[in-house]
């Protein structure tokens, strides 16, 4: 089955440590995207690549950071820099704009 | 940046009601895209709208891409329960190869 994974489901994370969110796809898309939903609010993006080794900030890039080593594979890294972590963070991918997006069932990330 | 404003923010259904949300933008968009989320879950694709003035049907639901190209429209016809959750727009921006552009969503619920 072609799709899009994310993990873990659930992560918590203690307040000043870096934690990696994992995403990877099967699609053969060229093009993935981190987003971060917040109750009640629409998606943000963080970060996107539109091939592998490259990768370009989102709108709230600030506090995360991100690689692109592998098409397959695009995970998403939350430094202690982020000031407000706690967020449900959606992964997606698409064979590149103006083409529609995939996403995966996202991870919830809670700081304590 | 630009921006798409989603309406209405939520709404209440009955069973067997159809329901209509619609997305609008002061620039013009090349591809329209509409999504269904339930909670904890990713968003999933519904319809996908490449062409001005163009309908496109998947089921009970039906979407239109406007043809000013600033708006699209979203009914769902003979509402069921599992229609509940959070329907998003997302559009392309004419004119670039940029990124997606998110509504804020409109909220789904089972009147009480």
């Amino acid at each position: 089955d072609g799709g899009i994974t994310q993990s873990p489901k659930y992560l918590f994370r203690k307040e000043g440590q870096n934690v990696t969110l994992s995403c990877e796809q099967n699609l053969n898309h060229d093009a993935m995207y981190w987003y971060r939903q917040d109750p009640g609010q629409g998606l943000r993006l963080i970060y996107y690549s539109q091939i592998v080794n490259d990768f370009q900030k989102g709108d709230i890039a600030e506090g995360y950071s991100v690689s692109r080593e592998k098409k397959e594979s695009f995970p998403l890294t939350v430094t202690s820099a982020q000031k407000n972590p706690t967020a449900f963070y959606l992964c997606a991918s698409s064979r590149g704009p103006p083409n529609e997006q995939f996403f995966g069932p996202g991870t919830r990330l809670t700081v304590l | 940046g630009q921006q798409l404003n989603q309406s209405p923010q939520s709404m209440f259904i009955q069973e067997g009601e159809d329901v209509s949300m619609n997305c609008t933008s002061s620039s013009i968009f090349n591809t329209w895209l509409w999504y269904k989320q339930d909670p904890g879950e990713g968003p999933v694709l519904l319809i996908a709208l490449y062409k001005a003035g163009e309908l496109t049907s998947n089921g009970r639901l039906t979407a239109q891409f406007g043809i000013t190209r600033k708006d699209s429209f979203l009914n769902i016809s003979a509402s069921i329960p599992s229609d509940v959750g959070i329907y998003f727009c997302a559009g392309y921006p004419g004119g670039s190869q940029g990124n997606l552009i998110f509504g804020k969503g409109t909220k789904l619920s089972v009147k009480p």
